[in-house]
């Protein structure tokens, strides 16, 4: 129940094209969703987060949909560019009441490639 | 911009060696993480620490690790006899306030056990 499954595992993306990773969830305790993005020998990079009570955000080319009746959440690149061209990880995280310290969960990563 | 940093990027050790890992979480910042990710996997949550203090850790974290905050601005991961399958990178993250949840993760230390 504290797994968190994301999709596809690599994705191959034309520059200008849409890129979609789709992540879901069982915990429905889980209250905070975000993406990271890794490049190679890199640590993960915060990019877009979201909360449970809206149904979408959106930061520059980067959008986060939340499905939360379908516990399903996904992140869109639009105008993919071979600079995104990264490892991206969903995560969710639960708010311990009794230390606030909410680990984050990650799902098993998206390799993405961005063709020119 | 404030941001995380960890020595040394890379520690190659042997089986049974004690290493510390180092981070330097951002300043203002109160929750402390460490996290590890073998070669190709996901990242994985061994630990965290508020208020000088673990406050949760995974299956992973056994007898053999070790977490500690030696001054008001290091924070150390110590793994006591390394083994073959503690080769990963760890990551250390730090968060600031108890109503945030941005977790802000350093570059990374790649520890290689020969």
């Amino acid at each position: 129940q504290q797994q968190v499954k994301q999709s596809p595992q690599s994705l191959i993306v034309q520059k200008g094209g849409i890129s979609i990773i789709n992540c879901a969830y069982e915990n429905t305790a889980f209250d905070y969703f975000p993406w990271y993005q890794q490049f190679p020998g890199k640590g993960p990079a915060l990019l877009i987060a979201i909360r449970p009570d809206v149904s979408e955000k959106k930061e520059g080319r980067f959008t986060i949909s939340f499905n939360k009746s379908a516990k399903q959440f996904s992140l869109h690149i639009m105008d993919s560019q071979p600079g995104d061209s990264a490892t991206y990880f969903c995560a969710a995280s639960i708010k311990n009441y009794g230390g606030a310290t909410n680990k984050l969960i990650f799902g098993t990563g998206t390799l993405l490639a961005v063709q020119p | 911009e404030p941001e995380v940093t960890q020595t040394p990027s890379h520690q190659v050790t042997q089986m049974g060696q004690e290493v510390i890992l180092r981070c330097v979480p951002i300043s203002n910042h109160l929750y402390f993480y460490w996290y590890r990710q073998i070669l190709g996997q996901k990242v994985e949550f061994l630990v965290s620490f508020y208020n000088n203090e673990i406050s949760e850790k995974s299956e992973i974290f056994d007898d053999q690790f070790s977490v500690e905050r030696p001054d008001g601005s290091n924070f150390t991961l110590k793994i006591r006899s390394t083994k073959l399958e503690d080769s990963a990178m760890y990551f250390c993250a730090s968060k600031d306030r108890g109503l945030s949840y941005e977790q802000y993760f350093g570059p990374g230390t790649r520890l290689t056990v020969t």
